[in-house]
């Protein structure tokens, strides 16, 4: 089983959508979570960290619930230029932080 | 704006060939790390870095050496090139999380390519 899972996509959806993503992560010590975006050929970029509360970015919502290990990144009112791949990332510690493979969004007009 | 620059976008070597990939940030970072990329298997962390001359493996570490003899550089080497290290070839660098933000600055990629 992979350290951190995510839905395997792809995911095409219409301008306007509301779009979610889900991630599981296996090791409980991990500490910090983000979400990192993608575009094709370029190199990631962060889009959010995740906050144990949840936390709210825009159209872009990031919730993580420790009890069952996953986290999940919500997209409301989706644009063309939201298309990319959407990266899930674990930290145990400084050092070592774990990629999901990464989810493919299309978003069509 | 934080920058993290590696040498080469695109790179092209010979089976058995000694690599040098090349990683540089400006933003005094202690960690730095190298990671592959393919597609199917993600990102997958070859070597990091949490201080000069400090190196820790990663996941995939065989095949591969790194140098970080100043802060801000970090090198990756391929020993001997193989077919199967090509691949995508991502550096990164982040502050230590103990001292804040510890979002993961990348930089453009190299793609490598061994024939």
């Amino acid at each position: 089983r992979k350290e951190v899972e995510q839905d395997p996509g792809p995911f095409n959806v219409p301008e306007g959508a509301t779009v979610a993503f889900n991630c599981t992560y296996s090791n409980s010590a991990s500490q910090s979570f983000f979400w990192y975006r993608q575009d094709c050929r370029k190199e990631p970029k962060l889009l959010m960290s995740v906050y144990s509360s949840g936390n709210e970015d825009g159209r872009f919502t990031a919730q993580l619930n420790r009890a069952s290990q996953y986290i999940s990144l919500l997209i409301r009112d989706s644009k063309l230029s939201d298309s990319a791949t959407y990266l899930c990332v674990v930290r145990v510690n400084a050092g070592k932080s774990t990629f999901g493979d990464g989810t493919t969004l299309t978003v069509k007009p | 704006d934080v920058k993290v620059t590696q040498s080469s976008r695109y790179l092209v070597k010979r089976t058995g060939e000694k690599v040098f990939l090349e990683c540089v940030q400006d933003m005094d970072h202690e960690n730095m790390f190298w990671y592959r990329q393919d597609p199917g298997l993600g990102l997958r962390l070859i070597y990091f870095s949490y201080d000069v001359k400090m190196k820790e493996k990663g996941d995939i570490p065989e095949g591969y050496s790194v140098s970080r003899e100043k802060k801000e550089r970090f090198s990756l080497i391929l020993e001997s090139a193989s077919t199967n290290q090509t691949s995508m070839y991502l550096c990164a660098s982040s502050l230590d999380p103990g001292q804040g933000a510890a979002e993961a600055f990348f930089g453009q990629g190299t793609r490598l390519t061994v024939v």
